[in-house]
């Protein structure tokens, strides 16, 4: 079974921490992505990358940077976390060309 | 650039209804098309797509059909349970035939459906 793991199901971090959030993928899959879900909003992209150490932002970057320094692991990074990051965070990823994301279970990140 | 539009919710369902959720999109060329659903504590899970214009997607008893003409993508089911209660997303991608794809996803709002007994 293909899977898509992400680090923490809940995190409590207070404002100005340095944070991170981790993802795996056992598919051997060059597409990963971070996205942000709020409800209301849908789901919005934060990073993507398509290859190691390669990057691209997305349509919400600000606040966040990300890592890959291996093919299955996808890193988002909260440089000085506040409240208004307070969301669900969805990490998923794809086989290169394809048309089919799989997704993490998410991590409920609160900034208090 | 892209964007997708789902009905706003939330939709209340008694056991047997019939769904229908309608989702229009805005994209260049022609991409392909998703729902989403996100099961309550979950991550998301491909319910079913549809890569062309006239394709029908389907699964679950849940289908939906690719319209270029109107762009839309509306989602039906003939007949809810109430384990079909759980969000569902609208979602293009930025594949297009014969160029190139990262598989990014441009979602709409989700809508929350909810089946009593």
């Amino acid at each position: 079974d293909v899977k898509v793991t992400q680090s923490s199901r809940y995190l409590v971090k207070r404002t100005g921490e340095k944070v991170f959030l981790e993802c795996v993928q056992d598919m051997d899959h060059e597409n990963m992505f971070w996205y942000r879900q709020d409800p209301g909003l849908g789901l919005r992209l934060i990073y993507f990358s398509y290859d190691v150490k390669m990057k691209e932002k997305g349509d919400i970057p600000e606040g966040y940077s990300v890592s890959r320094e291996k093919k299955e692991r996808f890193s988002l990074i909260l440089e000085s976390a506040s409240t208004n990051q307070t969301s669900m965070y969805l990490c998923a990823s794809s086989p290169r060309g394809g048309t089919r994301a799989f997704f993490g279970q998410g991590t409920r990140l609160t900034v208090v | 650039g892209d964007s997708v539009t789902q009905m706003e919710g939330p939709v209340t369902l008694s056991e047997e209804a019939f769904l229908t959720i309608n989702c229009t999109y805005t994209a260049t060329g022609y991409p392909s098309l998703f729902w989403y659903v996100q099961y309550p504590g979950e991550g998301l899970q491909l319910l079913l797509k549809a890569t062309k214009a006239d394709d029908k997607g389907s699964n679950k008893g849940f289908e939906a059909t690719y319209r270029k003409e109107t762009t839309s993508f509306h989602l039906e089911k003939g007949s809810v349970q109430v384990s079909d209660s759980a969000v569902y997303f609208c979602a293009l991608s930025d594949h297009r035939a014969g160029g190139t794809s990262y598989g990014k996803l441009t979602f709409g709002q989700g809508t929350i459906l909810t089946v009593h007994p």
